[in-house]
């Protein structure tokens, strides 16, 4: 298996444009979740799906950010519009029982 | 207070030597534990599972108390490539997995 995929692994913006980061999860787990990591606040958990349904969404930060999973092969994670201090490297997770498999990540610049 | 607690370091030490992480976690509802490492600029990866018995990966030893709430993680002998940040995961069993900030170890020549 290819593990987790995630697009692009890099990202350089302008504030206020839209950005979409996509993932793609290990075939057959059936978990799913993203994650964002900066220096100051560590990993934090921004949304998490099971059977492609959203389960908690508490860690989203703002209206400006949303998540979606339409099958069990893909989902997305969309900024609109970006702010600077969105700058981070997102991760996609998924997971079938208890270990998380994560994927590369895509780091996001915002200027 | 946060769920999952670590302290930041850095931990440096001298390669062949012991060192010991610990991490404690506020919710006692919490079920399964774990050890990542994530190298840097790198995403995290499973160290090892942490079991109430404790368990052991060749130089990597894994504790739980769970009358305290904490784990911890021993590791012995160091190499060079043992420099990482070490995280602490705790599950509170369904979908909730919590990630401490990491732990970051230097090990020198």
């Amino acid at each position: 298996d290819a593990g987790v995929i995630q697009s692009p692994r890099h990202e350089v913006t302008e504030m206020g444009q839209e950005v979409t980061l996509r993932c793609k999860p290990i075939s057959g787990h059936n978990s799913l979740f993203w994650y964002r990591q900066t220096m100051m606040r560590g990993l934090e958990l921004l949304i998490y799906f099971n059977n492609n349904v959203p389960i908690d969404d508490s860690g989203m930060p703002e209206d400006r950010f949303s998540a979606k999973m339409p099958n069990a092969s893909f989902s997305t994670l969309k900024i609109q519009p970006s702010e600077p201090r969105d700058s981070a490297v997102y991760f996609c997770a998924s997971r079938e029982r208890y270990e998380q498999f994560f994927g590369p990540g895509t780091r996001l610049t915002v200027l | 207070r946060k769920e999952v607690e670590q302290d930041p370091g850095p931990f440096n030490v001298p390669e062949g030597a012991t060192v010991a992480f610990n991490c404690t976690y506020s919710n006692s509802a919490s079920q399964s534990f774990f050890w990542y490492r994530q190298d840097c600029r790198k995403e995290p990866k499973l160290l090892m599972s942490v079991y109430s018995s404790g368990n052991e990966d060749g130089r990597f030893t894994a504790q739980l108390n769970r009358a305290s709430q904490y784990i911890s993680l021993l590791i012995r002998d160091s190499k060079l490539s043992d420099s990482a940040t070490y995280l602490c995961v705790a599950n509170t069993g369904g979908f909730k997995t919590i990630f401490g900030a990491g732990t970051r170890l230097f090990v020198k020549a």
